[in-house]
């Protein structure tokens, strides 16, 4: 079946403008996890959906960042006033529920650049 | 001082060689200590997924969970130009928030 996907798979912006990502979890997936990998960088968390639960946005690094789960399927990861800072790639994974810690599917990324 | 701690390589070797891929990490609480192989522009996937401490065989790989030490290892035989990739050593306590290390990348050659 269809695996995660992302997109768009590259963004070029210009500092301070907004950029929305999306990320398409596998069917059925009731957890969604998105990830930024800097060069150099592990992947860092960011924000954690469960089901109906309030999401996990503790590794969310500023108010800038915000995302949301619509219909508990499609996120959107929103960076308001980007910076040069945030250019990385951008990961969404997925699993489903009762899984276990770990067995998270990837999706390609999404590379954003900040000019 | 960082949870996971990871060299990032690169690492050479030889086709057929013995790759020991490795992690440390402070954090007493993790029990699920996981690896994943990352391709050049693609996301990460789940290699080898082992819970506590202990030893799991797959195919060519094999993962070895020392938590007295905190030390985890990844061993690849036979190593493969296609095994050349970033691998991730990932680990989690009972929760499902992951920490990575940073990654290493490795270069197996003809």
């Amino acid at each position: 079946g269809a695996g995660v996907s992302q997109s768009p798979s590259n963004k070029v912006t210009e500092k301070g403008k907004d950029v929305e990502l999306r990320c398409d979890p596998i069917s059925g997936h009731t957890a969604l996890y998105w990830y930024r990998q800097s060069l150099g960088q592990g992947l860092e968390f960011l924000i954690y959906f469960q089901g109906n639960s309030a999401p996990d946005k503790s590794g969310l690094p500023s108010d800038r960042f915000s995302a949301e789960r619509t219909g508990g399927s499609v996120s959107t990861l929103t960076i308001q006033r980007t910076q040069q800072e945030d250019s990385a790639v951008y990961l969404c994974a997925s699993s489903q529920q009762g899984s276990g810690p770990g067995e998270q599917f990837f999706g390609p990324g999404t590379r954003l650049t900040v000019l | 001082q960082k949870e996971v701690e990871q060299d990032p390589g690169p690492l050479s070797v030889p086709e057929g060689a013995i790759v020991s891929l490795n992690c440390t990490y402070s954090n007493s609480a993790f029990q699920y200590f996981m690896w994943y192989r990352q391709y050049s522009r693609k996301g990460p996937e789940l290699l080898m997924y082992t819970y506590s401490s202990g030893n799991k065989e797959d195919g060519r790989f094999t993962a070895q969970v020392d938590k007295s030490s905190k030390y985890i290892s990844l061993f690849i035989r036979d190593s493969q130009p296609s095994d050349s990739a970033t691998y991730l050593c990932a680990m989690s306590p009972y929760t499902d928030k992951l920490i990575f290390g940073t990654g290493t990348r490795l270069q197996v050659f003809p």
